[in-house]
This record gives C-alpha cells, sequence and structure tokens, in this order.
C-alpha cells in the first residue's frame, strides 16, 4: 500500500506570498492531519480534517487554513507569509474514529523556506 | 510545564546496549501514546503505539506505559548504529480528533 504522498517537497517564497501545499492520504484513510516543524518549537498540530471537514484545530493564525476533498487529499494553505513562516509542514494521515487515538502516519514532508 | 516532555539528550549508548528513552506527560486525559523516530532531513516514521498500562514489545522495541505515573517509555535492545536517530513521543487526548501532542524528542547516539 502506498505511504502518504506530499508535494511539493521543497518550496521557495517571499514574504507577503501564499503557498499551497498538497497531501494525499493512505488508500482508505480517512483523516488527514498537518503539522509545523520547526527547530525551536517543534512539532505542532495545525489542524485535522475528516469527511470534508475540519474536525480540530490548533493554535495557529488565520492565515493557515485547509481543506479536504472528497477522494480525502487535502491541501494547506499560508497566506501573507512570513520569515517564522520557515519550517518543515508535515501531513499525517488515519483510519478515522470518534475518540481520536488512531495512529498517525506521516508524509515526507514539505520544506517551506520564506525569504 | 509543557504538555509532553522528553530528555533532548543526546543519550549516547555503545553497540549492543539497550537504550531507554524517557517521556512524561501532564494530561491525565491522554489515551494514546507513540513513539516515533525521525532520521535527520526526514519524516517521522512510527515505533509503536501503546494504548494500555504495562508493557509491549516489537522486536527490539519494547514500549512501557504507567497511567498513574504519567509515565511512558521507550527500550531498544541491542541498540545498532542505525537506530541513532531523534526519538519523538507523542500523546493524544480522548476526543481531541486527530491531535498528537509531540515533546522535543531525545537524541540518541549508538556508538560502533
Amino acid at each position: 500500500k502506498a505511504g502518504v504522498t506530499q508535494t511539493p517537497r521543497y518550496l521557495i517564497k517571499t514574504r507577503g506570498q501564499q503557498v499551497t501545499l498538497s497531501c494525499s492520504p493512505i488508500s482508505g484513510h480517512r483523516s488527514v492531519s498537518w503539522y509545523q516543524q520547526t527547530p525551536g518549537q517543534g512539532l505542532q498540530f495545525l489542524f485535522e480534517y475528516f469527511s470534508e471537514t475540519q474536525r480540530n484545530k490548533g493554535n495557529f493564525p488565520g492565515r493557515f487554513s485547509g481543506r479536504q476533498f472528497s477522494n480525502s487529499r487535502s491541501e494547506m494553505n499560508v497566506s501573507t507569509l512570513e520569515l517564522g513562516d520557515s519550517a518543515l509542514y508535515l501531513c499525517a494521515s488515519s483510519l478515522a474514529s470518534a475518540s481520536g487515538g488512531d495512529t498517525q502516519y506521516f508524509g515526507p514532508g514539505t520544506r517551506l523556506t520564506v525569504l | 510545564q509543557k504538555e509532553v516532555e522528553q530528555n533532548s539528550g543526546p543519550l549516547s549508548v555503545p553497540e549492543g546496549a539497550i537504550a531507554s528513552l524517557n517521556c512524561t506527560y501532564s494530561d491525565r486525559g491522554s489515551q494514546s501514546f507513540f513513539w516515533y523516530r525521525q532520521y535527520s532531513g526526514k519524516s517521522p516514521e512510527l515505533i509503536m503505539s501503546i494504548y494500555s498500562n504495562g508493557d509491549k514489545e516489537d522486536g527490539r522495541f519494547t514500549a512501557q506505559l504507567n497511567k498513574a505515573s504519567q509515565y511512558v517509555s521507550l527500550l531498544i535492545r541491542d541498540s545498532q548504529p542505525s537506530d541513532s536517530a531523534t526519538y519523538l513521543c507523542a500523546v493524544n487526548k480522548h476526543g481531541n480528533t486527530g491531535k498528537l501532542i509531540f515533546g522535543q524528542g531525545t537524541t540518541l547516539q549508538v556508538k560502533p
């Protein structure tokens, strides 16, 4: 079974621009979670999507948004990029349960650099 | 107090030894516990999950959970240089769908 895929793998943007990242979950997985990883803050939860709906959200500003399509593929968007948005953005997929304790499998990540 | 705490290390062990990695968490509502391994420049890779008190073994890896002490650990037996990586402890709270809270990670170095 193919793993989680993310595109693009690397991005370089300038301040003020916006960016869209894409994630395709493992076949049959219906939940997609997004994380930001930086050396200073570690891995931080952005949001989770299930059945095309945002089911959970972390403590990030509204510039960070996402969506999920009917095939469970997900995208996240960051508008008005700031230097501090430079990070590894990770997508993880899981089978969906109401309690939320499912095992998550991570994609390779998108390395975003903001200049 | 951080929600999930790990000693950042580095933890250095000789090849063939047992490596012991520890993690504490603050929320007693936590229900699911995970260990991930992350090599430099790569994404986290699942090692084990554990949900009940006690030990869970998978090959050279053993996860231990003690909910009363709010403590989870990972033992790596017969450590190999290829085990050198950052080990991330992650916790999920019941009902908090899709959200894993990660510790800062412990860097393990296995010396030949």
